[in-house]
């Protein structure tokens, strides 16, 4: 089967950092993604990873554990516009994504 | 061209009627997605086509769900004799098989509520 977990909620502070945590399991692995959807918008593409390690793109980066089947995505220096859901997606052994339930954040002032 | 475009944006209907969305694609990607979503839920894979052949199709779709990639740009998903449960938001992507990471781009999505 293929399972995909991650936090339902978290809230966090306008400047911390907040680390938002994918765990998944699926029948092979051909990458995983990470996207933010605002509130009915559609979701936009943040992160890719598909070797272990941590990939950085400005204030946002994205860890993977391929061993571990386990990723996290680090918001540093937060701001307002942050408030969004975040998903984990993982290519499995077919070409589509499949989605966590993803995780809502609120960033308070 | 300016992204995924997904048509209509809002249908309302009442429950055993027909509909049908339409999704235009990047026009250099190969690769077309259909999605549903619910309130506080991630998007639930339905099916895919690379160019007019349909690939995938998730084993949860009903007999009552039908996409066509005719001509292998625009794409339709139709929901024949539509009931309560299919009330949801209908989102399309596209990929290009020439990126190294493969990412969806989403449409806006097309929201059906069923009476």
């Amino acid at each position: 089967g293929q399972n995909i977990d991650q936090p339902t909620e978290m809230t966090a502070t306008e400047g911390a950092i907040v680390q938002i945590n994918c765990t998944y399991q699926t029948s092979g692995f051909n990458g995983l993604f990470w996207y933010q959807q605002h509130a009915g918008e559609a979701p936009t593409f943040l992160s890719y990873n598909v070797l272990d390690g941590l990939e950085e793109k400005g204030r946002f980066s994205s860890f993977l554990s391929r061993s571990k089947g386990y990723s996290y995505l680090l918001l540093k220096e937060l701001q307002m516009k942050d408030s969004a859901s975040y998903l984990c997606a993982v290519r499995a052994d077919t070409d589509k994504l499949i989605f966590g339930t993803g995780t809502r954040l609120q960033v308070f002032p | 061209d300016t992204g995924v475009s997904q048509d209509p944006r809002h249908k309302i209907t009442k429950r055993g009627q027909n509909v049908t969305f339409r999704c235009d694609p990047i026009s250099e990607h190969n690769r077309l997605y259909w999605y549903r979503q619910t309130l506080g839920q991630g998007p639930e894979f339905l099916t895919y086509f690379q160019n007019e052949a349909q690939l995938e199709k998730s084993r949860l779709l009903s007999d009552r769900f039908s996409a066509e990639r005719p001509k292998g740009s625009f794409s339709t998903l139709e929901i024949q004799r539509t009931e309560q449960g299919d009330s949801a938001m209908y989102l399309c992507a596209s990929s290009s098989l020439d990126r190294d990471t493969g990412e969806l781009f989403f449409g806006e999505g097309s929201r059906l509520t069923v009476l």
